[in-house]
């Protein structure tokens, strides 16, 4: 399967919100409600986010939201804040799992 | 606390093999279903494996398939990941990541290790 396609980079500024895109096609994101978002901060592991589109694990900040419409997957942060600043990546099901490219989220 | 400890990573020369360990400690080890997840370097994240929670379910991605062999030991709460016929281009950290059973199979990964690197260089 090819890679989810995310924005290289989104910019934002404290307490502003901003929405990372995750398209894919009909075979992965827009078949299954199985789509994650993670965040990685440099020289870090990945940290889920997001689960099953719109979940939040325990312990994920509620100014962390996910979505979907169709083939394309959001993650909105709210209330921006410097400790946002990572990379961000989704995933999907797909007959197996497939990733986005990742979106560098840089706070202004 | 639940954490995830992989180790084995090293430099090895193109055609030689590794192999990876996750040590899982902190949760019921056999509740979970595993993978391995790679990121080469400046690149994004790669699904490699996955194993179900009793180890009879197994599936990789293509760029691994027939090179690469996942397995779990539950009594040791474990994860291993043979790396065999390795190339340039499996250079990357390795992640071994978990998923509640409670969850789809291939819902999302929960918890994550620190990564070990893998490097295939001459």
């Amino acid at each position: 399967q090819s890679a989810l396609t995310q924005p290289a980079s989104v910019s934002g500024s404290p307490g502003q919100s901003i929405t990372i895109s995750c398209t894919g096609t009909s075979s992965d994101v827009g078949s299954y409600n199985l789509v994650s978002w993670y965040q990685q901060h440099p020289g870090k592991a990945p940290k889920l986010m997001i689960y099953e589109v719109s979940k939040r694990p325990s312990g994920v900040s509620n100014r962390f939201s996910g979505s979907k419409s169709g083939n394309t997957a959001s993650l909105t942060i709210s209330g921006l804040q410097a400790e946002d600043e990572a990379d961000y990546y989704c995933c999907s099901y797909a007959g197996s799992v497939v990733f986005g490219g990742g979106t560098k989220l840089t706070v202004l | 606390q639940v954490q995830l400890v992989e180790s084995g990573g090293g430099l090895v020369k193109p055609g030689g093999s590794l192999r990876l360990s996750c040590a899982a400690s902190g949760f019921t080890f056999s509740d979970y279903y595993m993978s391995w997840i790679r990121q080469a370097p400046g690149k994004g994240l790669e699904w490699v494996s996955y194993i179900s929670s009793s180890g009879s379910t197994i599936y990789y991605a293509d760029s691994v398939k027939g090179r690469f062999t996942i397995s779990r030991d539950n009594a040791k709460n474990s994860l291993y990941l043979q790396m065999n016929s390795l190339r340039a281009e499996d250079t990357a950290v390795y992640y071994c990541a978990n998923t509640p059973t409670l969850w789809a199979a291939f819902d999302a990964f929960d918890i994550w290790g620190q990564g070990t690197m893998v490097t295939v260089s001459s």
